[in-house]
């Protein structure tokens, strides 16, 4: 079976730009979750969704959004790139009736 | 709020010497604690599931335990291959409860 792939794997960004990220999860599973990791404050959790519906939601400001398909593959959106929106995205996918998410590799966002 | 602390920060071994890894929480009603593996540059990688205090699980040279405020991560016999960041996580029972992470534990493996 497929892992979590997430594109594009690495983006450079210019502080005030938008950027989409995308992820496709494991197939078959329905929920999605997106992480932001960066060396100081860990993994944090940003948003789940289930059945293109927005289940949760971490404290992030509104310019983080995201949606999913029908599907189930998952986008996110950041607009007016800050500094210190650079970080590490994961995105993570979980089966019906399980608690354990499986991760894709990331998307590395820089913002100069 | 759900919590997780980990400790050490970092642990330097020698190929060969046992050692454990601490992940201390607080949740409201637990659903499960997540041990996951994360190389460096990569997403992590899931290791155990734990439900319940006073349950075990295995996998080649490592072991998950589970009490009521701690977990711990055993690594028997390490080898240099074991290097990683390893990251400890919980769920809740509360309505829309999320995945909280600790801030890892850096091992390295020296042979």
């Amino acid at each position: 079976k497929a892992g979590v792939t997430q594109t594009p794997r690495y983006l450079i960004k210019t502080r005030g730009q938008q950027v989409t990220l995308s992820c496709s999860p494991i197939s078959g599973h329905r929920s999605v979750s997106w992480y932001q990791q960066t060396p100081g404050q860990g993994l944090q959790f940003l948003f789940e969704y289930f059945s293109e519906t927005q289940r949760n939601k971490g404290n992030f400001p509104g310019r983080f959004s995201g949606r999913q398909f029908s599907n189930s593959r998952s986008e996110m959106n950041v607009s007016t790139l800050e500094l210190g929106d650079s970080a590490l995205y994961l995105c993570a996918s979980r089966g019906a009736g399980a608690y354990e998410q499986y991760f894709g590799p990331g998307t590395r966002l820089t913002v100069t | 709020e759900d919590q997780v602390t980990q400790s050490p920060e970092a642990l330097r071994l020698q190929e060969g010497e046992s050692s454990s890894l601490n992940c201390s929480y607080t949740v409201s009603g637990l659903r499960g604690l997540f041990w996951y593996r994360q190389d460096p540059g990569k997403g992590p990688e899931f290791l155990f599931t734990l439900y319940s205090a006073g349950e075990e699980k295995e996998k080649e040279r490592l072991k998950a335990t589970l009490t009521k405020k701690e977990s711990f991560l055993h690594i028997t016999a390490p080898k240099p291959e074991d290097s990683a960041t390893y990251l400890c996580a919980v769920q809740g029972s509360g309505a829309n409860s999320k995945l909280t992470f600790g801030k890892g534990i850096t091992l390295s493996v020296r042979p």
